[in-house]
């Protein structure tokens, strides 16, 4: 069975720190990869996501994240952050056969403060 | 594009009371559809997936069932709730036979219920 572990459960840095969330997960197969942000009041949205290729994936407002195989890891991370980017992050890994549904971590409440 | 929607947004009910949260899908076709459950402080848990009409699969045993009576509707119901199925609950779709097993699931607003 997959599981994911998401280490850092709640961050708080200021403006213009660079940000490093920590993501692993634990399954034998080709895996599907995802990060999710939901934002205050909002649902959740997908911020970047790896299938296959450059393990130095980017997404929206300026997220990225590197999947390194041997380490079944999948980090987000952004140089700067803002205000704006006060959210919960959740990472999320997908079967790449059969068994398509999402295996969560628990969340990463990440606030920033100006 | 395509559009997800949930309702009701938020729903307080009695213990021991029915339940029944509807989802729909617009501008796809033929859709996976997914129910998972947010609880306070945790991550999501699947509860139901369904890969086409009628076909549904349950992924813990709990007092939920599910229902997929046409492409794009996914029902999640309960008989009698419980304190416990008090949650946040989200629908999820996502589109399938993608070539290589590649599946990006998209999100709806979910519904917050409160079971009093």
């Amino acid at each position: 069975a997959q599981s994911v572990s998401q280490h850092n459960h709640h961050v708080i840095l200021s403006e213009a720190a660079s940000l490093e969330l920590g993501c692993n997960y634990s399954y034998g197969g080709t895996v599907n990869l995802f990060w999710y942000v939901q934002y205050p009041g909002q649902h959740l949205q997908l911020l970047l996501k790896y299938f296959s290729g450059d393990p130095l994936v980017k997404g929206i407002k300026g997220f990225e994240a590197e999947f390194i195989k041997s380490k079944f890891s999948f980090n987000l991370r952004k140089p700067s952050v803002q205000w704006s980017d006060t959210a919960e992050y959740f990472c999320a890994v997908g079967g790449y056969t059969g068994r398509r549904a999402l295996t969560f971590g628990s969340g990463t409440r990440l606030q920033v403060q100006p | 594009s395509q559009t997800i929607h949930q309702w009701p947004a938020t729903l307080v009910q009695p213990v021991g009371s029915p339940l029944s949260l509807e989802c729909t899908v617009e501008g796809t076709s033929n859709p996976n559809l997914y129910w998972y459950r947010q609880a306070a402080g945790r991550g999501l848990q699947l509860l139901f997936y369904s890969v086409g009409i009628g076909q549904i699969s349950s992924e813990v045993p709990q007092n939920l069932s599910a229902s997929r009576p046409q492409d794009r509707q996914f029902i999640l119901s309960s008989k009698k709730l419980l304190l416990s199925d008090s949650g946040f609950y989200l629908c999820a779709w996502g589109a399938r036979g993608l070539a290589g097993g590649r599946e990006t699931q998209y999100f709806g607003p979910g519904t917050r219920l409160l079971v009093l």
